[in-house]
């Protein structure tokens, strides 16, 4: 298994500004993923971190809205630029760790965008 | 649509009682995964399923991936219990496709 530790747990915002999640792993792994939840609703995957490259975003999901960083297989961040109140939810790091493709999750980074 | 689709939506337990969740696939999926988000919003790993089934204390779980469907068998149910299950799925692309949830109640 890996663990993946997120911060901050949960912020709020100002609409227009920008967000930065960090997200690190107890472990070197090579697949990073990047998960929105709005409330009451299931899990979009978002993109995956690529080390050392730029992400691969799902549709729906750009560079310039949550351009993401993955500078080595122990870390990745997501930045949620020009923050709107449609922003407000949670976000999830995954990683399945290595040799595995069971994923685990960071607790999440509850996003309220006001 | 959804590929990923769960049944019931939303469910109500006795304590004590037991009940079956079922998610089905639209895509051809290899593994499985359960998972419980709990009132916190914390993903708490259930099972990872191949083919076949598992089971760990109360709860156990299939996967037929040939009539592509995955269930979650929950027995003597507690309080504790509640929360949103979902199932995710996973069709060798390495990306993790989360169904439409089971929101769960026990009630006392």
């Amino acid at each position: 298994s890996v663990l993946l530790y997120q911060k901050p747990n949960r912020d709020i915002c100002q609409s227009g500004t920008s967000l930065k999640i960090q997200c690190v792993a107890d472990s070197q792994v090579v697949s990073m993923f990047w998960y929105q939840q709005f409330q009451e609703q299931s899990l979009m995957l978002m993109a995956t971190a690529n080390e050392g490259s730029e992400a691969t975003y799902e549709s729906g999901f750009t560079k310039d809205k949550f351009p993401i960083s993955r500078p080595n297989l122990t870390f990745s961040t997501l930045t949620v630029n020009n923050a709107r109140p449609g922003d407000s939810s949670i976000y999830f790091c995954s990683s399945n760790g290595q040799g595995s493709a069971e994923v685990f999750f960071g607790k999440g980074t509850r996003l309220t965008v006001v | 649509g959804d590929k990923v689709k769960q049944s019931p939506s939303a469910l109500s337990l006795q304590e004590g009682t037991n009940s079956a969740l079922r998610c089905n696939f639209s895509i051809a999926a290899t593994t499985v995964q359960w998972f419980l988000q709990n009132p916190r919003g914390s993903l708490i790993n259930l099972f990872y399923l191949v083919p076949g089934t598992k089971e760990n204390g109360r709860l156990k779980s299939a996967f037929d991936s040939k009539e592509s469907y995955s269930t979650l068998h929950i027995r003597d149910a507690q309080l504790e219990d509640s929360g949103t299950y979902f199932c995710a799925a996973d069709s060798n692309t390495n990306k993790v496709v989360f169904g439409t949830g089971t929101r769960l109640q026990v009630l006392p």
